[in-house]
């Protein structure tokens, strides 16, 4: 099993500015997923972090934009930049092939 | 790419009664993860039941089953003595097992309610 701490749990943000969203597992692992859930809809993948390397962005993320880090087997970051209205979503990290998220991360941007 | 259809947007059940979400989903692969997830107000995900597609046997977790039939890419979800708890958005998600890659595409969901 793996219990994932997610913070901050929610946030609002002014326009242009940046948050960054921290998941620390309580067991190491060797990829994290970070996935973005917009308001009333599915999950998307955003990006695999894997430790040591450069994360994986999926189809329409990019780093500018989701700078990710993986400094360690037990902790990762994301990065949302120059926030607009609409990166206002949920935010969740996941490890071990989707058995465990963490709590979600409400980010609202004014 | 794998997509995933939830045709359900929403369902409702009484209490102690049986319920069916369904979910299909498109894959040229013969290998694969199919998953159910729960996601309650509080927005966590929470895992209910999971199937490998190279097993016959249907998944089953207490009072949660599923039906599962790999010809015609069908992977429902079977709630039975519903409780006032089971009320959250269910998400079928899937995931390849080839080349490495853990991703899960996801269903848009099934909002289901329980009435007392």
């Amino acid at each position: 099993s793996a219990v994932i701490s997610q913070k901050p749990s929610r946030d609002i943000c002014q326009r242009g500015t940046s948050l960054t969203i921290q998941c620390q597992v309580d067991s190491q692992v060797t990829m994290m997923f970070w996935y973005r859930q917009q308001p009333g809809q599915s999950l998307t993948l955003i990006a695999t972090a894997n430790q040591g390397s450069e994360a994986t962005y999926e189809s329409g993320f990019v780093i500018d934009k989701f700078p990710i880090s993986r400094p360690n087997l037990t902790f990762s970051t994301l990065t949302v930049s120059n926030m607009s209205p609409e990166d206002s979503s949920i935010y969740l990290c996941s490890v071990r092939e989707g058995a465990f998220f963490g709590q979600g991360t409400r980010l609202t941007v004014v | 790419a794998q997509t995933v259809t939830q045709s359900q947007p929403e369902m409702s059940v009484q209490e102690a009664e049986t319920v069916t979400l369904s979910c299909t989903y498109d894959t040229s692969e013969s290998d694969y993860y199919l998953f159910w997830y729960k996601q309650p107000p509080s927005r966590q995900m929470i895992l209910v039941i999971r199937q490998e597609a190279y097993k016959q046997q249907n998944a089953t977790e207490n009072r949660f089953s599923v039906n599962f039939q790999k010809a015609a890419k069908s992977f429902s979800l079977k709630i039975s003595d519903s409780q006032l708890g089971d009320a959250a958005m269910y998400f079928c998600a899937y995931r390849d097992t080839q080349g490495g890659s853990e991703k899960l595409v996801f269903g848009k969901g099934t909002k289901l309610t329980v009435n007392p």
